[in-house]
């Protein structure tokens, strides 16, 4: 079936460094991707989306490349800041396969330090 | 645009104590909803999702349930909570091919 692999967290990084956090996935169809945020005891919040292969999803700075050759989808942003620390989820949906449900990865948390 | 309310925030209840979550709609008409389970330092697990009124879709064997009495309403219930049902629930829903909205959730812990 469909699955989300992320990288593992904690991933700890000075103000203004440069972000990545890999995220690879599996479909059986054309699936569309998404990465969400989660600021601490918040729920959910869509970061950006990409809805099919070489689409790029860019938001607040940060984005992300589908990539079907590789079936990866990882998340950048050039230079982070303090207020960016939250656990971030990469999402996959594949609308006809299994109803459009939104398959999650286990989340990296994101710790930006002064 | 689509909002999604969740309450309460934070709930303690004993061993054995029943619960109802409660999840509302508002800006789209129909939706997909979901009740997510996020226990500590893990990711989200789907609970229960729901097509339309009165269809409701198990994704896991466990001690909770879900109802969907109207269009924009979905709740989580238990008869009677165990120590594991702790975590962070969330509800979340979608109207056709609109990406997934979520609430702030809901912080149970089971005492």
């Amino acid at each position: 079936g469909n699955s989300v692999t992320q990288m593992e967290g904690p991933v700890t990084l000075s103000e203004e460094a440069f972000l990545t956090i890999n995220c690879t996935y599996t479909a059986t169809g054309y699936p569309s991707l998404f990465w969400y945020v989660q600021y601490p005891g918040e729920g959910l919040q869509l970061l950006l989306k990409a809805t099919k292969a070489d689409d790029k999803g860019s938001n607040k700075g940060f984005e992300a490349t589908y990539r079907k050759e590789t079936t990866s989808f990882h998340l950048e942003k050039g230079s982070v800041q303090v207020s960016d620390s939250a656990v971030y989820f990469c999402a996959l949906s594949d609308l006809y396969n299994q109803g459009g449900k939104l398959i999650f990865g286990q989340g990296t948390e994101l710790s930006v330090k002064p | 645009s689509q909002t999604i309310h969740q309450w309460p925030a934070t709930l303690v209840q004993p061993v054995g104590s029943p619960l109802s979550l409660e999840c509302t709609v508002e800006g789209t008409s129909n939706p997909n909803l979901y009740w997510y389970r996020q226990a500590a330092g893990r990711g989200l697990q789907l609970l229960f999702y729901s097509v339309g009124i009165g269809q409701i879709s198990s994704e896991v064997p466990q001690n909770l349930s879900a109802s969907r009495p109207q269009d924009r309403q979905f709740i989580l219930s238990s008869k009677k909570l165990l120590l594991s049902d702790s975590g962070f629930y969330l509800c979340a829903g979608a109207g056709g091919a609109a990406p997934l909205h979520f609430g702030n959730g809901t912080r149970l812990t089971v005492t």
